[in-house]
Order: C-alpha cells, then structure tokens, then sequence
C-alpha cells in the first residue's frame, strides 16, 4: 500500500525560532499533499493543500507567511512553521491522495507533534 | 458551516458489545466514505471506506452503513474490544477529484471489561 513518512515525530523549539516538517511518499507520486492540523482532543483541520511545482492554498485563517509549504517534487512536502510562539503547538499531518490498480485513497503521515517554549 | 456532522461525542461499550457510530453529511457531491481510527500522538488510520452505491460494506468486526437518501452513514463495531479504545473519525469526499477529506468532529471510545 501506499505509504507517506513524516518526520520528525515530535520536535520542541523555543519561541521565535522556525520548524520544518517532512512528508515524503515512499512508493508513489504525491502530486497533492494536504496538511492539516489538530489541537489536543479536537478533530484534523485542513491547513492547506500544495500541488507539486505550484503555490500552496492555504484555507481561510491559516497565514500563509507563517505556515511556509514546499512542494518542489512528487515525493516531498515540506511545512515549515516560521517564528514559532506557543499557540503553534499542534499536532501537524500531513496526507496525499494515492491511486492505482490495487489501492485508492488518502494516505496519513504519522504527524507531528510540536512544542513551542 | 461544519459539512460532516458526527455522533456521539463520545462512548463507552462494554467488552464484545456493539459500538455504534453515526455521521450526517451537507454535500451532496461527497460520494466517498472513509472512517479512521487514531491512537493517541498517530496519525488516522483507515479502517473502511464505502461509495454510495452500495448501502452497507462490510470488513471484518467493522461494517458501514449507507443512507444515501438521508444522507447518513455510521461505522457498527461488532464484539467491540478494548484494544479498539481509540478515536474515531468519519470523512468525506469526492471520489474523482483532487480534494481533501472534510472529516467529523470524532468519537472517543472507550471500550470497558
């Protein structure tokens, strides 16, 4: 089956400092990569979604200069979390659509957890 | 405007019981149904996902059913066990476009011996 790998797992940085998050598709091409966003106990809000070689669209309230998204080949994404406060403590993952002969549908990265001291 | 509604918020089911899971939906171009389970610090896994021409799909100790009509769907978990204590989230999309799933606010269950 199709498979995405996202790392780091977790990761804690100081304030003011920026985070990458890597989404990497293992055994297809991530033509679309969705990220979304999930605070402790609540559901997985969209974030975005980036299109290889394109700009990101960002969903309304999600600030595109904060939340940097690169999508610059078919098997990695990029989320880069800039000038991180504590509010941006989050559960990040990330997830691509995979079609094929044997398989359909959305596949999940493990997430990441991040922590902003 | 919340597009996939989800019910209960929570749950708790005794050991080989039948937990029961229900979501309603807006869209009505949606026509892909897939439901996740999440562990604590994972990301979702699917566990079943059905189109809506078929009205119930079944995968082992898990079985969707569809109501097109209504626009409804829930996941039943037969024998419910409690290593299937977990989040659940129902989902939805469009089976031919590029788009993401629009997900419901989950269920936690907690399954009790």
């Amino acid at each position: 089956g199709a498979v995405v790998s996202q790392h780091p797992s977790w990761v804690i940085c100081k304030s003011g400092t920026s985070v990458k998050i890597e989404c990497r598709s293992l055994d297809f091409q991530a033509t679309t990569m969705f990220w979304y966003r999930q605070f402790p106990k609540q559901s997985l809000m969209l974030m975005a979604t980036s299109n290889e070689g394109s700009k990101a669209t960002y969903e309304q309230g999600v600030e595109k200069d904060k939340f940097l998204i690169n999508h610059a080949s078919l098997t990695l994404s990029t989320l880069t979390v800039t000038s991180a406060h504590p509010e941006d403590s989050s559960f990040y993952i990330c997830s691509s659509r995979s079609r094929g002969p044997a398989f359909y549908g959305y596949t999940f990265g493990s997430g990441t957890r991040l922590t902003v001291v | 405007q919340q597009q996939v509604k989800q019910s209960p918020q929570s749950l708790i089911v005794q050991k080989g019981g039948i937990s029961i899971i229900n979501c309603a939906y807006e869209n009505t171009a949606f026509d892909y149904f897939p439901w996740y389970q999440q562990f604590p610090g994972k990301g979702p896994a699917l566990l079943i996902a059905i189109r809506p021409d078929v009205s119930e799909k079944k995968e082992g100790r898990f079985t969707i059913s569809f109501n097109k009509s209504a626009k409804q769907f829930s996941l039943h978990i037969m024998d419910s066990q409690p290593g299937d204590s977990a989040t659940y989230f129902c989902a939805a999309s469009m089976y031919s476009g590029n788009t993401p799933l629009v997900f419901g606010k989950g269920t936690r269950l907690s399954v009790i011996a």
